[in-house]
């Protein structure tokens, strides 16, 4: 199985500042990954598919990049609503499907 | 607007059954594949099984294999999960998505299974 490993677990960021967190998958999984947001008591939402595509109606401050085994999720100029949980996501139909995830929060 | 309300959920004892049902709107039900994910309390997301568009081709993970069935009524908009054999490690709240292409664009607002005696 291909093991999806996010870093970091966690990280505290003021609002304004630049985010980045990974996603390393454990084989090339090519660009078929995806990010979502899950804000606490909600219901994850899609982000990012295809590695960089933006899905509809997502702030143009959350970039998607990375091919093969690594990936990374920019935010630029954190808001406040932007803490949350960021889930990596490899194709589906297939166990560990989902990373673990990292939460962000604000300061 | 697309919308899916899952019901189903409560408190179950170890070994019992279970089955969620899970009802869309806003959308032809009959072309889209169907999916169902779980949340195990503060933890990670885990797919938990898939359905075609005529409920001819299932999918599940190891985890949940030959006790988990799912099932889909495309007059009726609705797909389900029934849930034998239920262990405490099924404890989460389950997710019915919906997929643009293939990635899980639409998620219902879950529905919480408790497994315990």
């Amino acid at each position: 199985n291909i093991v999806m490993t996010q870093s970091p677990k966690s990280m505290s960021i003021s609002v304004g500042d630049r985010v980045t967190m990974n996603c390393k998958a454990s084989q090339n999984v090519y660009n078929n990954i995806a990010w979502y947001q899950q804000k606490p008591g909600q219901s994850p939402k899609l982000l990012i598919y295809y590695a960089s595509n933006r899905y509809n109606g997502v702030p143009d401050r959350f970039t998607g990049s990375g091919y093969g085994t690594d990936f990374t999720l920019t935010i630029n100029s954190v808001q406040a609503e932007d803490a949350a949980f960021y889930y990596c996501q490899r194709i589906y139909n297939s166990p560990d499907t989902f990373g673990a995830g990292t939460k962000l929060e604000l300061k | 607007e697309v919308q899916l309300v899952e019901t189903g959920g409560g408190l179950v004892q170890p070994g019992r059954s279970l089955k969620l049902s899970c009802v869309a709107s806003g959308f032809t039900f009959s072309s889209y594949w169907m999916y169902w994910i779980r949340q195990a309390p503060g933890k990670g997301l885990e797919w938990v099984s898939s359905i075609n568009t005529d409920g001819g081709s299932t999918y599940y993970p190891d985890s949940v294999k030959g006790r988990f069935t799912i099932s889909r009524d495309n007059a009726e908009n609705t797909v389900y999960l029934q849930m034998n054999s239920l262990r405490s490690e099924d404890t989460a709240t389950y997710y019915c998505a919906r997929s643009v292409g293939v990635w899980f664009a639409y998620w219902g607002q879950g529905t919480l299974v408790t497994v315990s005696s």
